[in-house]
């Protein structure tokens, strides 16, 4: 799987929109990239997956530039409730004998 | 609600104890995984399975073995529990055909004593 870099940590006020940026400059012609959501005391859970271009969801928006050696995570108007740890994934989303490697992700706090 | 459901939401155990993990999921998934999460550490795969009876060791199997006798059901054992086994322990389960369709249980904070 393509290695991820993304910040350790980011603090933001309610309101905001918050956007985490992930680095993976190895990326793979048949890799996707995936992020998912870990709220304290809970398992991680996915919100939203990107080839290329930009992706939305009820939750989030994924924007990936045309090289695909990052991506970005949008968060629109957080409130406390998105407090929580983010995890960037790259990697062929069909190959189903590949366990994840999630790494140390990024925590989200955000302050009222 | 499809779920994964882990037996012990909290569990302290004594230095030495053989402790078993439980873990079923309800979607027919072909396979599974335990994680195991600590601060700055991350999520660490401890071991995983694609099939019944099937296993594969992960980053950091020491001290670990697992059992997966039916579909829905894989089991996390701590041969001989030790104090740096203390940690949060993640199952997951995901269909085969797709990678990143993990499902997460909601983890069993383990305290080894």
């Amino acid at each position: 799987l393509a290695k991820t870099t993304q910040p350790i940590s980011m603090d933001s006020y309610e309101g905001q929109e918050v956007n985490i940026t992930c680095s993976h400059n190895n990326i793979a012609t048949n890799d996707y990239i995936t992020w998912y959501q870990q709220f304290p005391s809970q398992g991680p859970r996915f919100i939203i997956q990107g080839y290329k271009t930009k992706v939305t969801n009820e939750v989030a928006s994924l924007f990936i530039p045309a090289d695909r050696k990052s991506s970005t995570l949008s968060l629109p108007r957080v409130s406390l409730s998105d407090t929580a740890v983010y995890y960037c994934l790259v990697g062929d989303r069909n190959s189903g004998n590949t366990p994840l490697v999630f790494g140390k992700g990024t925590r989200l706090s955000v302050i009222a | 609600d499809v779920k994964v459901t882990q037996s012990s939401r909290y569990l302290v155990k004594r230095t030495g104890e053989k402790v078993f993990l439980e873990c079923v999921q309800d979607m027919d998934h072909e396979n599974m995984f335990w994680y195991r999460q600590d601060p700055g550490l991350g999520l660490r795969l401890i071991y995983f399975s694609y099939d019944v009876k099937m296993k594969e060791k992960g980053d950091i199997p020491e001290g670990y073995s697992v059992s997966r006798e039916k579909k829905e059901r894989f089991s996390l054992i701590l041969e001989s529990a030790s104090t740096n086994q203390t940690s949060m322990y993640l199952c997951a389960s995901s269909p085969q055909s797709s990678n990143y369709g993990y499902t997460f249980g909601s983890g069993t904070r383990l305290t080894v004593v």
